[in-house]
């Protein structure tokens, strides 16, 4: 089916431990994006990549990078996880040269630092 | 910077009834407008997306209103059932750069039977 599958689907972190969480889409999509969800924020953007080659900073980038690997693929890496990056982090994308087009997310990865 | 509030937070309903959810955005200038459908546990699901030119779009028992002057939109869920159970979300896209969508925080929707 196509869409965008993450993986892992849950993790558990210790405090310093560093993660690669993956993200790829197969829709052939210019445009994708990594966001945080915490209960009573919303859903918050990290970082994007409007184009392969290309990767910016969202609202909330600290303590992440990011990698366009190719077209389909765009990861997140954690280097030194820390409490406050427990959350549901969500990939999602877009064809963002037809703008007509919104975004469709993966199923999100849910991880717990301790 | 764009703000996106969505009223009610949380709303509860019997089933069969129609029902509105609001979505209010504070910079006019959007590319489009999407409505989305959370499960607990799960991803988001898009639901409906209207276009900046457009007043409506209908998909089933949905449909959602734009008016960009305003800076609202609404989602009509008709004769809803336990099924529509969900947090709803809106986003909007900015016009001037199409790489950033704001989103609100849900309503967080139940049907009782």
């Amino acid at each position: 089916n196509a869409g965008v599958t993450q993986t892992p689907k849950f993790q558990v972190l210790k405090t310093g431990q560093s993660m690669t969480l993956q993200c790829a889409q197969d829709m052939n999509h210019n445009s994708m994006y990594w966001y945080r969800q915490d209960p009573g924020m919303g859903l918050r953007l990290i970082y994007y990549s409007a184009s392969e080659g290309t990767t910016d900073k969202g609202e909330v980038p600290n303590g992440y990078n990011v990698s366009r690997l190719n077209k389909r693929e765009f990861s997140l890496r954690l280097e030194s996880a820390a409490p406050s990056q427990t959350s549901v982090y969500f990939c999602a994308s877009s064809e963002a040269t037809g703008v007509r087009y919104g975004y469709t997310f993966g199923s999100g990865t849910r991880l717990t630092v301790v | 910077k764009q703000e996106v509030t969505q009223i009610p937070a949380a709303l509860s309903v019997p089933e069969g009834e129609n029902l509105v959810l609001n979505c209010s955005f504070t910079d006019s200038a959007i590319y489009n407008l999407q409505w989305f459908r959370q499960d607990p546990g799960k991803g988001l699901t898009s639901l409906l997306l209207i276009q900046s030119s457009q007043r409506e779009q209908t998909s089933g028992r949905l449909n959602a209103s734009l008016d960009k002057s305003s800076g609202r939109s609404t989602l009509y869920i008709a004769a809803s059932q336990p099924g529509d159970s969900a947090t709803y979300l809106c986003a909007v896209r900015g016009e001037y750069n199409f790489n950033k969508f704001y989103f609100g925080s849900g309503t967080k929707l139940n049907v009782k039977p």
